[in-house]
């Protein structure tokens, strides 16, 4: 596709459920950073992709989050045993090259925990 | 640790009218300075970014912004904005070498009125 793609684009779960969350980068794309924003607030950093690796995962908030890259495009990030303070829109972004900044955005995935 | 300081919440502006949002940053080393936007319904779009050399940086759709480093700012500017110009604006910092992570500001609401 034209640019990133996450799905779903909104999802409702009850607390202590397990949640995935998906996204699409732009085909070509090296690297992949995911992001949580909360309500009034800018993004928040979560995890880096360089490939397959993860290359930080300095802002995951613990050890309920994990996220994947198995095959160096599509990454996948889990949440186990969700809390109400996890409701936030989750947002994706890739870029073509690492230290660059420019990041292309996802229009996020939004989660509420009931 | 790198922060970031928006300090206008929200703003209105009437069309055709100049505007300027401020931007404080907080960082270590030569700061990697950008600008994004988000409209509803868009993922974040990058506006400008300042790396280095002429603090004077002109982006997309008009937009320019300037890197004080003895204030510690990077405000945005537009001479004349338009009604599709609202949005809300996100000031970062980061992205460079060996700092792959973006820290946001919270970000200011712009309203243009007619």
């Amino acid at each position: 596709g034209a640019g990133v793609s996450q799905t779903p684009s909104n999802k409702v779960t009850e607390k202590g459920k397990y949640v995935e969350l998906r996204c699409d980068p732009i085909s070509g794309h090296t690297a992949l950073y995911w992001y949580r924003q909360s309500l009034g607030q800018g993004p928040e950093f979560l995890i880096y992709f360089q490939g397959t690796g993860a290359a930080d995962d300095s802002g995951l908030p613990n050890d309920r989050f994990f996220a994947v890259r198995p095959e160096g495009s599509v990454s996948t990030l889990k949440i186990q045993r969700t809390e109400r303070g996890d409701s936030a829109v989750y947002l994706c972004a890739s870029s073509k090259q690492s230290y660059t900044g420019e990041l292309f955005f996802g229009e996020g995935s939004r989660l509420t925990v009931l | 640790a790198q922060s970031v300081t928006q300090p206008d919440i929200h703003i209105t502006v009437s069309e055709g009218a100049s505007l300027e949002l401020r931007c404080n940053y907080s960082y270590g080393a030569t700061p990697y300075l950008f600008w994004y936007v988000q409209s509803p319904g868009q993922g974040l779009q990058l506006l400008l970014k300042y790396f280095s050399g002429d603090t004077l940086v002109q982006g997309i759709k008009g937009f320019e912004a300037e890197f004080k480093r003895s204030q510690s700012s990077f405000n945005l500017r537009k001479p004349s904005v338009h009604w599709s110009d609202a949005a809300e604006y996100f000031c970062a910092v980061g992205g460079d070498f060996g700092n792959e992570k973006l820290t946001f500001g919270t970000g200011t609401r712009l309203t243009i009125i007619p």
